[in-house]
């Protein structure tokens, strides 16, 4: 199984709600990304979780939470967002072995739509 | 600072020609992803390198770690090979990638 799963594939939402991305992989990774991608553009980084710890944020604004309940899960949780957040967002997974990281495999992404 | 560099941006073909994208990169970087992405979709990793070459069907990639490039071939385009093809670069120190702009690749029937 070499797959990481994003779900919802679609969201729209207001700028006063609350919801949440979710990314799961059960190829026992224990790095795990989130990126934001606009069109046109490559992927930006946001956020890397090492172990299940927080160990990259790359400035990203607070309206954005990651969280990294088990090895397996990444979410990432969205609260009063403006309309220029709206991108794909993906999720990837790497291994992390003595030679360092490994190949990283990226989700469908969920293309997020704020309105 | 990482960079990638990634030539062409834009690449037309013609089903069945041979085609490569070509990528260099700067210090800092010690192996190189190729990935490729559908419209409005996500991204699939189709190889890693560190060193030498790998194949799998009609695509090869290579890299020459001394003058820090690496190159994706593809053989005998097809019309569904018609993507975007992203080379990022691994950094040595830790888990970042760095990506480059992307190659647009239409293979035309």
């Amino acid at each position: 199984d070499t797959e990481v799963t994003q779900t919802p594939k679609h969201l729209v939402m207001g700028m006063t709600n609350k919801k949440s991305l979710k990314c799961e992989q059960h190829m026992g990774h224990r790095a795990m990304y989130w990126y934001k991608q606009k069109a046109k553009k490559p992927p930006e980084l946001m956020f890397v979780y090492s172990y299940e710890k927080l160990s990259i944020n790359e400035s990203v604004p607070s309206r954005f939470s990651p969280e990294c309940p088990n090895s397996s899960l990444l979410n990432l949780h969205l609260h009063a967002l403006q309309p220029e957040d709206s991108a794909l967002y993906l999720c990837a997974s790497s291994q992390v072995g003595p030679a360092g990281i490994t190949e990283a495999f990226f989700g469908q992404g969920t293309r997020l739509t704020v309105v | 600072k990482n960079e990638v560099e990634q030539s062409p941006q834009n690449l037309t073909a013609q089903e069945g020609e041979f085609i490569t994208i070509n990528c260099s990169y700067s210090v800092g970087i010690s192996a190189l992803h190729w990935l490729q992405q559908h419209p409005g979709g996500g991204i699939v990793s189709l190889f890693m390198l560190s060193s030498g070459k790998k194949k799998h069907g009609r695509l090869i990639a290579t890299i020459n770690i001394q003058e820090k490039h690496s190159s994706l071939h593809i053989t005998a385009s097809h019309p569904r090979d018609s993507a975007v093809y992203i080379c990022a670069g691994r950094e040595t120190s830790g888990s970042r990638l760095t990506f480059g702009e992307g190659t647009q690749l239409t293979v035309n029937p």
